[in-house]
């Protein structure tokens, strides 16, 4: 098993270009999450999505959309991207949404926004 | 608003001591907190689970409590080791939510 996989692993944009974060997981896990991780602020949560076709926003979700068009993948879109959106995206996986399931990490995207 | 508070600078400890990291929260109720790891370049990994009516969590070195009167988790890692060496996060989880909201994270260095 290959767990979660993200790509790209890194990424550099210049301020108004677009692009899409993709996630993809193998563990058959319903929920899928989608985090970013800035120095001395810990991950804050973007967008997840308890189970297929279905997505919620998280703590910081401006400037972001997602998509979870299959039960395997999720993706996050940044429509304009923006120096603040400069950071290190980890996208996780569990098996259920509800209390008690434990999150299941990607490796990472770094994205800079020039 | 609600915070958690974790000691933003690095605990270092010799090998074979005991780690000890703290996890305070305010304003929250939290029904359960897990524990992560995460190595430099890498997503964090999930350690442990905790839940609100437990007082302590054991697995293998790892000791995780919980006092929901102080608001307060603790984190031990036993023998620790050098390989042990990684910032540690801790994430409450709200009773009617499932999100987890995580803290900033400590840093631990374990010296041989």
């Amino acid at each position: 098993n290959a767990g979660v996989t993200q790509t790209p692993k890194f990424q550099v944009l210049k301020t108004g270009q677009s692009m899409t974060l993709q996630c993809a997981q193998d563990m058959n896990h319903n929920s899928m999450y989608w985090y970013r991780q800035d120095p001395g602020m810990g991950l804050r949560l973007i967008y997840y999505s308890a189970s297929e076709g279905t997505t919620d926003k998280g703590e910081v979700p401006d400037g972001y959309n997602v998509s979870r068009l299959k039960k395997q993948n999720f993706l996050l879109g940044l429509e304009s991207a923006a120096p603040s959106q400069t950071s290190v995206y980890f996208c996780a996986s569990s098996y259920g949404s509800g209390v008690g399931y434990e999150q299941y990490f990607g490796p990472g995207t770094r994205l800079t926004v020039t | 608003s609600q915070k958690i508070e974790q000691n933003s600078e690095a605990l270092n400890i010799q090998e074979g001591k005991t780690a000890t990291l703290t996890c305070n929260y305010t304003n929250y109720s939290p029904a359960y907190l897990q524990w992560y790891r995460q190595d430099p370049g890498r997503g964090p990994v999930f350690l442990l689970l905790i839940r609100e009516n437990e007082k302590e969590k054991r697995k293998e070195r790892l000791k995780v409590t919980f006092d929901t009167t102080l608001k307060q988790s603790l984190f031990h890692i036993t023998a620790s080791q050098p390989a042990d060496s990684a910032t540690y996060l801790c994430a409450p989880r709200l009773n009617a939510g499932n999100m987890l909201t995580f803290g900033g994270g400590t840093r631990l260095m374990v010296k041989p």
